[in-house]
């Protein structure tokens, strides 16, 4: 089962708005990162957080993390229509073995209208 | 500066049919993998290899064999492709521990008859 599940699974709006994903996950993390995808292409980290951060920006971005609650909000402030991509939450969980792995969610579809 | 470079781009095969998608990292990382991504399932780790010289199956290895050839390539073989196993490939690299950020390659798109 997926350990990330992201909120909404699409998500249209205008070009200049605010655009919010959320993520949830199952299991304690050690990080949570999040990825861009563009049609065809291959996933673009964007930007990771630590368990012990609460909020992390970089450029547009804004992240938060609620380890309280297991989850975690992606904000980009005034879209631009090259924003539109695919956009992945992963955490790090125990699987199988001892060593960490980054489990993706399903991912939230992003659609910037200009 | 490349990246990590996946070959080839598109494939089509007949069920039964074997072929090994080759992946390859000019960043000098240690650790890399291999996933698959379809529709509705987000990506799901196959094999991945923390370091070279070792590998390490993941959540869906059935039907696939890697190899780390040396430091920069890392390549997936089907046996047998089925039809079940169409999919778009994706090899990722990092450069030390699997949970640090990943640096993706443009995918293969594999499908099978």
């Amino acid at each position: 089962s997926q350990q990330g599940e992201e909120d909404p699974q699409a998500l249209s709006i205008q070009e200049g708005e605010n655009a919010t994903m959320n993520c949830s996950y199952k299991t304690s993390i050690n990080n949570l990162q999040w990825y861009r995808q563009n049609s065809g292409r291959g996933l673009v980290h964007l930007i990771l957080i630590r368990s012990n951060e609460r909020e992390k920006h970089s450029g547009r971005l804004r992240v938060t993390l609620d380890t309280s609650k297991k989850s975690s909000s992606l904000l980009i402030t005034a879209s631009r229509a090259a924003d539109t991509a695919s956009y992945f939450c992963a955490t790090d969980a125990r699987y199988g073995g001892a060593t960490n792995k980054l489990i993706f969610g399903t991912g939230t579809l992003l659609a910037v209208q200009p | 500066n490349a990246g990590v470079t996946q070959t080839p781009k598109f494939q089509v095969l007949k069920t039964g049919q074997s072929m090994t998608l080759q992946c390859a990292q000019d960043m000098n990382h240690n650790s890399m993998y291999w996933y698959r991504q379809d529709p509705g399932m987000g990506l799901r780790l196959i094999y991945y290899s923390a370091s070279e010289g070792t590998t390490d199956k993941g959540e869906v290895p059935n039907g696939y064999n890697v190899s780390r050839l040396n430091k920069r390539e890392f390549s997936l073989r089907l046996e047998s492709a089925a039809p079940s196993q169409t999919s778009v490939y994706f090899c990722a690299s990092s450069e030390f521990r699997v949970n640090q950020p990943q640096h993706f390659g443009d995918g293969t798109r594999l499908s099978i008859l």
